[in-house]
């Protein structure tokens, strides 16, 4: 598509139960990222896909979140026993990578909110 | 591990100013810099992408700098308009890790 799109844009869930988040990248961006941006804070990156290779993980905040990307496009974050303190903006952006590439683009992001 | 501090953290000044967004960061070996719009509620939207050979890039209304030695960026928008109200994010890369590193943006105001 034109742009990277994220469903659902708003997504409520009680605490303990689990959540998915979806983004389609840009047609042929081979990396792919996922950032949270809590009320008042920055964004915080979470985890980087490339191609085939190992995913990034350093960013994910605990063994509750796990991130797959099928086919090297459309990724899946998954958050299991979601918790009141994992309400945020989750965002995902793409980009063609290495040093002289262009930027990343983003989505408009999942607001998640654990009541 | 990369810092990206913005100052001021909000501004509010009056339609038609010019005005300066202040970036630094502490890991002066990026090869790329970016600056961000916000809406409230929305995603990010790339504004401008400065290489690490360029000096500055021009956008409109929009001015980014670039200098690398003393790890600081700036936008300058010229004739603000109440539709540059946003926060305005600042985001480099850094040596070793796979991801960008945001600054917590400035928030602007521009008032009719």
């Amino acid at each position: 598509g034109a742009g990277v799109s994220q469903s659902p844009s708003n997504k409520v869930t009680e605490k303990g139960k689990d959540v998915e988040l979806r983004c389609d990248p840009i047609s042929g961006h081979t990396a792919l990222y996922w950032y949270r941006q809590s009320l008042g804070q920055g964004l915080e990156f979470l985890i980087y896909f490339q191609g085939n290779s190992a995913p990034d993980k350093s960013g994910l905040p605990s063994d509750r979140f796990s991130a797959e990307r099928t086919g090297g496009s459309v990724s899946t974050l998954t958050i299991q026993r979601t918790q009141q303190e994992d309400s945020a903006v989750y965002l995902c952006a793409s980009r063609y990578p290495g040093q002289g590439a262009g930027g990343y683009t983003f989505g408009s992001g999942t607001r998640l909110t654990v009541v | 591990k990369q810092e990206v501090t913005q100052i001021p953290a909000a501004l509010s000044v009056p339609e038609g100013e010019n005005l300066v967004l202040n970036c630094s960061f502490t890991d002066s070996a990026i090869y790329n810099l970016q600056w961000f719009r916000q809406d409230p509620g929305k995603g990010l939207t790339s504004l401008l992408l400065i290489q690490s050979s360029q000096r500055e890039q021009t956008s409109g209304r929009l001015n980014a700098s670039l200098d690398k030695s003393s790890g600081r960026s700036t936008l300058y928008i010229a004739a603000s308009q109440p539709g540059d109200s946003a926060t305005y994010l600042c985001a480099a890369p850094s040596t070793g890790a796979n991801n960008l590193f945001f600054g917590t943006g400035t928030r602007l105001t521009v008032i009719p």
